[in-house]
């Protein structure tokens, strides 16, 4: 089967460094996506990586090791405006994104 | 650039009744178009892919003729919510890509319908 797995839930400070994980399962494997979803809001782009390796975009940095099945998503310089939720989405052979519940990132003063 | 529109963004209906919601891509041309449900605190749940001109493809468990997908254009999808019920509220998002698969989905804003 299919399966993505996420800590369901992270805290971080203001400022702060936060890594969340993921960890997949899927048929075939074409790239791994990123996505931030804000409560009650549509999930927008973060980052896409389809080979093993560290992208860094800005504050958010993305890694992914095809042969672990791993991923994780480094968000440095912690905003308020981060709390959101963070969505691991692998795609399969088909081209079908693989969505988990994701992890909710709560960011305190 | 890539954006994609919903319309309406949230609606109220009574049971029994339809609904049309519209997604539109307004500044390229979606070959593919994606419709999700998302339920509180719940993950993100493929309904259905569209692909112009041709019919949608259904996940497993969605019913196709209580949702029923138009993708007549290049720009626009809509699903339409045959004989609404309670259990059907929910938040209903639709993504849109263009002909390269590798390409990231440009979601829109969400519809959020409430059935009384």
């Amino acid at each position: 089967g299919q399966n993505i797995d996420q800590p369901t839930e992270m805290t971080a400070t203001e400022g702060a460094i936060v890594q969340i994980n993921c960890t997949y399962q899927t048929s075939g494997f074409n790239g791994l996506f990123w996505y931030q979803q804000h409560a009650g809001e549509a999930p927008t782009f973060l980052s896409y990586n389809v080979l093993d390796g560290l992208e860094e975009k800005g504050r958010f940095s993305s890694f992914l090791s095809r042969s672990k099945g791993y991923s994780y998503l480094l968000l440095k310089e912690l905003q308020m405006k981060d709390s959101a939720s963070y969505l691991c989405a692998p795609m399969d052979s088909n081209y079908q994104l693989i969505w988990g519940a994701g992890t909710k990132l709560i960011i305190k003063p | 650039g890539a954006v994609v529109s919903q319309h309406p963004s949230w609606v109220i209906c009574k049971s029994g009744t339809s609904v049309k919601i519209e997604c539109r891509s307004l500044d390229f041309q979606a070959t593919t178009m994606f419709w999700y449900r998302q339920f509180p605190k719940q993950s993100l749940m493929l309904m259905a892919t569209s692909n112009e001109g041709s019919k949608a493809t259904y996940e497993q468990g969605v019913e196709k003729d209580k949702f029923l997908i138009n993708h007549a254009s290049l720009t626009l999808s809509t699903l339409t919510v045959t004989s609404a019920h309670p259990e059907d509220s929910s938040f209903y998002i639709c993504s849109a890509r263009t002909d390269s698969q590798w390409e990231e989905q440009y979601f829109g804003p969400g519809t959020r319908l409430t059935v009384t």
